[in-house]
Parts: C-alpha cells; sequence; structure tokens
C-alpha cells in the first residue's frame, strides 16, 4: 500500500468492551510503534516493535492493554474491559528501522479513534 | 526521564512575520531530535530532523545542548504554515517521545 493503513478509523463501545484496532504498516518497515493521542496532547507512546517481537511495552498503560505482530507485518493493539479513559485516537507508525540516524522518520496511520461511552 | 516540552500551546503570528516555535528537552546522552508536523485533516509527518542540518519549507532548527533546546524557526510564516508542531526525540530505547505540541496560527 501506499502508506500506513488503520482500521477501524472509528470505534465506539461501551465501557467494559474488547475492542482491537489494526495497523498494517509500509511495506518492508520492519518497526512498528502504537501511540495513544488524548486531546490536546501530543502522542503518548504505548508499544514498538521490531519484527515480530514487541522490544519495548513500557508504554502500556495497564495489562488491559496488549499488541500482537505475530508475523512482522500487520499488527493488532487489543484492549479488554475498556473504560471511558482509553477514549482517544490510536496512532500506528512504522519506519524503516528503528530510530536510526539513517532514516529516524516514522510513517504515521491516519489513526483510529475510540469511543468509550 | 526523557522528556520534551513545548511551553506554547498556541501562537498566532501574521503572515511574513518571523516564527519560533519553542522546545526544549531532557535527556542523559546524545539526543536525536525532531520536527512533526500535521497540517489540518493530514497525518503527522516529518519536518525535520537536526541530524541532517537541512532548511525544510523555509524552516530550520538548530540543536543547542547547553540550553537543551531544539527550536523551530522561520523568518517569514506563510498562512499554509498553519498546523500542529510536535517536537521529538529518539530515547535509547529506540522509541520516540513527543512533546506536546504548539497550534502555530498564521494570520492573514
Amino acid at each position: 500500500g501506499a502508506g500506513v493503513s488503520q482500521t477501524p478509523s472509528n470505534k465506539v463501545t461501551e465501557k467494559g468492551k474488547y475492542v482491537e484496532l489494526r495497523c498494517d504498516p509500509i511495506s518492508g518497515h520492519t518497526a512498528l510503534y502504537w501511540y495513544r493521542q488524548s486531546l490536546g496532547q501530543g502522542p503518548e507512546f504505548l508499544i514498538y516493535f521490531q519484527g515480530t517481537g514487541a522490544a519495548d511495552d513500557s508504554g502500556l498503560p495497564n495489562d488491559r492493554f496488549f499488541a500482537v505482530r505475530p508475523e512482522g507485518s500487520v499488527s493488532t493493539l487489543k484492549i479488554q474491559r475498556t473504560e471511558r479513559g482509553d477514549s482517544a485516537v490510536y496512532l500506528c507508525a512504522s519506519s524503516l528501522s528503528p530510530g536510526t540516524v539513517n532514516t529516524g522518520e516514522l510513517f504515521f496511520g491516519e489513526g483510529s479513534r475510540l469511543t468509550v461511552l | 526521564a526523557q522528556r520534551v516540552t513545548q511551553p506554547e500551546k498556541l501562537l498566532s503570528v501574521f503572515k511574513g512575520a518571523p516564527v519560533e516555535l519553542k522546545c526544549n528537552y531532557s535527556y542523559s546522552g546524545s539526543p536525536e531530535l525532531f520536527w512533526y508536523v500535521q497540517y489540518s485533516r493530514q497525518r503527522l509527518q516529518l519536518l525535520l530532523r537536526h541530524i541532517s542540518r537541512e532548511s525544510i519549507k523555509g524552516f530550520t532548527a538548530d540543536l543547542n545542548k547547553g540550553e537543551t533546546s531544539f527550536h523551530l524557526k522561520k523568518p517569514f510564516a506563510q498562512e499554509e504554515d498553519s498546523a500542529m508542531y510536535y517536537c521529538a526525540l529518539i530515547n535509547y530505547g529506540q522509541n520516540f517521545v513527543f512533546g506536546p505540541g504548539t497550534r502555530l496560527s498564521v494570520l492573514p
């Protein structure tokens, strides 16, 4: 594809429900990042994958949040027992390799807007 | 801990006026810094990186390690520069830490 694709673009759910957000990175990009952006805030790091493995998941707020990238391409962010405070735009980004001097460029998707009622 | 601060939430300037968006960082090490921009109804994208020492769309940014700053400057603002600007650094874990952003509004 031409760029990073995220689905769904909008998701409205009820408190307590389970949600999955999908990210399809640019072909060939080995690094994949998930960020969360609340209104008026900058992107907040959640997790970063290098290939299939989570290289850094220190940003996941609690054990309700989980992400996978089983084949080193598409990634799914999973949120269990959603809470109203989870409402935000979830951004996915990919890069050729993790933050090296020669790349250092994240290519972002348009985001998935999650609203928990 | 690595942190990026942008003290101005909103900056308004008139077309043709100089603009400076402030960014300060805290990082124990040699930082790699970036400016990302989000225009209305577009995705977040890289504007420039300090390692390249480049000027993009008339914008430049100089890394000042003594003041731990990486301010973004343009001598003559244009209306199409109106956007959200985010300063970011790569931390030791190879992930990006973003600042809270500054909304630049260039008035006609």
